[in-house]
């Protein structure tokens, strides 16, 4: 299995300030053929199921809003909120989609209010 | 808008199986574009992927859970299943329904996800 790390494994943010958490993989998730990075990011929110918000490590999906960013490529990655918003409390969880057996994600990040 | 929404038992004894459906609606399991997927949250610990099933009733599994579940089809109905047998309390857990959707250059993602459904293994 990819086995993907995350840390911290919770996180306290004051409101407009910068939040970064961080996703490392076992192995690279790096496909050569297309220099794609198969690592997605998700969002829970309490009572909610996952939403996805980034994949090929960077791409935002739809109407995802632009303070939510992704970088890093192979085995190292990071998904970014520049300016925290109240709403944006939530579990944080890496994928990776390189290998189907078996896909798997990070043990999550809890991101707070400070 | 495409939603998914699972049913099923919320409380299932041990040893017993556990039985969860997932109906799809504003796409066609049929028309063969995605492959359709089971995932699972135990309480305080992180997402688990069970499964996954295509049109034709191809499957791949976990191979933590390899033996002990079944996932299946029905293009009729427009549903998807899962039945995972001899649970324990391990099992716990809420249930997830999801698309595979497919990217540009051959990956995939979950999008969209069911609401999810608690079930509780206990006597």
């Amino acid at each position: 299995d990819i086995v993907m790390t995350q840390s911290p494994d919770s996180l306290a943010v004051s409101l407009g300030e910068r939040a970064t958490i961080n996703c490392k993989s076992s192995q690279s998730v790096l496909y050569n053929s297309n220099n794609k990075s198969y690592l997605a990011w998700y969002q829970q929110k309490p009572g909610q199921p996952p939403k996805l918000l980034i994949y090929w490590a960077s791409t935002r999906d739809s109407g995802v809003p632009d303070r939510f960013s992704g970088s890093g490529s192979g085995t190292d990655f990071t998904l970014t909120i520049s300016s925290l918003h109240a709403e944006d409390v939530a579990v944080y969880y890496c994928q990776q989609y390189y290998s189907n057996s078996p896909y798997t994600f990070g043990q999550g990040t809890k991101l707070e209010i400070k | 808008q495409v939603q998914l929404q699972e049913s099923g038992p919320g409380l299932v004894k041990p040893s017993e199986t556990l039985s969860l459906t997932c109906s799809v609606f504003g796409d066609s399991i049929s028309s063969g574009t995605h492959y359709w997927s089971w995932s699972r949250r135990p309480a305080g610990k992180g997402l688990e992927w069970i499964g996954r099933v295509y049109s034709s009733g191809a499957t791949n599994y976990n191979p933590s859970l390899e033996g002990r579940v079944t996932i299946s089809v029905d293009t009729s109905k427009n549903q998807f299943s899962l039945r995972l047998n001899s649970v324990t309390a391990a099992d716990t857990a809420i249930y997830y329904c999801a698309r595979d959707r497919n990217l540009a250059a051959g990956g995939k993602v979950f999008d969209p996800w069911g609401q999810g459904t608690l079930v509780t293994v206990s006597s």
